[in-house]
């Protein structure tokens, strides 16, 4: 499968730390995004970050990109209860083609 | 105003039926998606359009026929719904082809066959 793969699955946090969640992938891309699901809503992109870049801030982002492992972080700083939702990492190849992965679902406690 | 939206939000339907769902881009961008959300949040493309033409039609049931009218506009229109159908579906847009831009979605459509 093509699809980019988030972990962990699930992640439950006190509000104020900070978040991690990692998206592995297997093909060559021409960047990698993250975006947020919040319930029964759609995706909002967060950050894109091409194949050229290491690393990409973004207010309490941080994303990393490693392509000679194949994989990308995103690191959400000081957490609020409001963070809370569903993120997924979406690749983009060489040939312009968008996946999308099943996710990492952060609740973030009050 | 809301830049992509799609209506209706929800569709509850006999299997057999025919139904349709409507989405529009206030953007202006010349790429427009449909996108099936399943129920463990896999996003899986459906559809592609660029200005008007299909560029991507991915491995779905010719029962799905999308449709745009202009470049602003793709419809989905899906005949002979059947129970696996049940899902979320989602229209996007982007500025380029390429890849290269972010994309922008709308609310969803949750779609359920009973």
């Amino acid at each position: 499968s093509q699809q980019g793969e988030e972990d962990p699955q699930a992640l439950s946090i006190q509000e104020g730390e900070n978040a991690t969640m990692n998206c592995s992938y297997k093909t060559s891309i021409n960047n990698l995004q993250w975006y947020r699901q919040n319930s029964g809503r759609g995706l909002v992109h967060l950050i894109l970050i091409r194949s050229n870049e290491r690393e990409k801030h973004s207010g309490r982002l941080r994303v990393t990109l490693d392509t000679s492992k194949k994989s990308s972080s995103l690191l959400i700083t000081a957490s609020r209860a409001a963070d809370t939702a569903s993120y997924f990492c979406a690749t983009v190849d060489t040939g312009n083609q968008f996946y999308f992965g099943t996710g990492t679902s952060l609740t973030v406690i009050p | 105003d809301t830049a992509v939206s799609q209506t209706p939000k929800y569709l509850v339907t006999q299997m057999g039926n025919d139904k349709s769902i409507k989405c529009e881009q206030n953007l202006g961008h010349d790429t427009m998606y449909w996108y099936k959300q399943d129920s463990k949040k896999f996003l899986k493309i459906m559809f592609s359009y660029n200005n008007k033409e299909l560029i991507i039609n991915e491995t779905v049931p010719n029962r799905f026929s999308p449709k745009s009218p202009d470049k602003a506009h793709l419809n989905l229109h899906i005949n002979s719904l059947e129970l696996g159908d049940s899902a979320v579906y989602f229209c996007a847009s982007s500025r380029f082809t390429s890849g290269t831009g972010e994309l922008f979605f709308g609310e969803g459509s949750r779609l359920t066959v009973l």
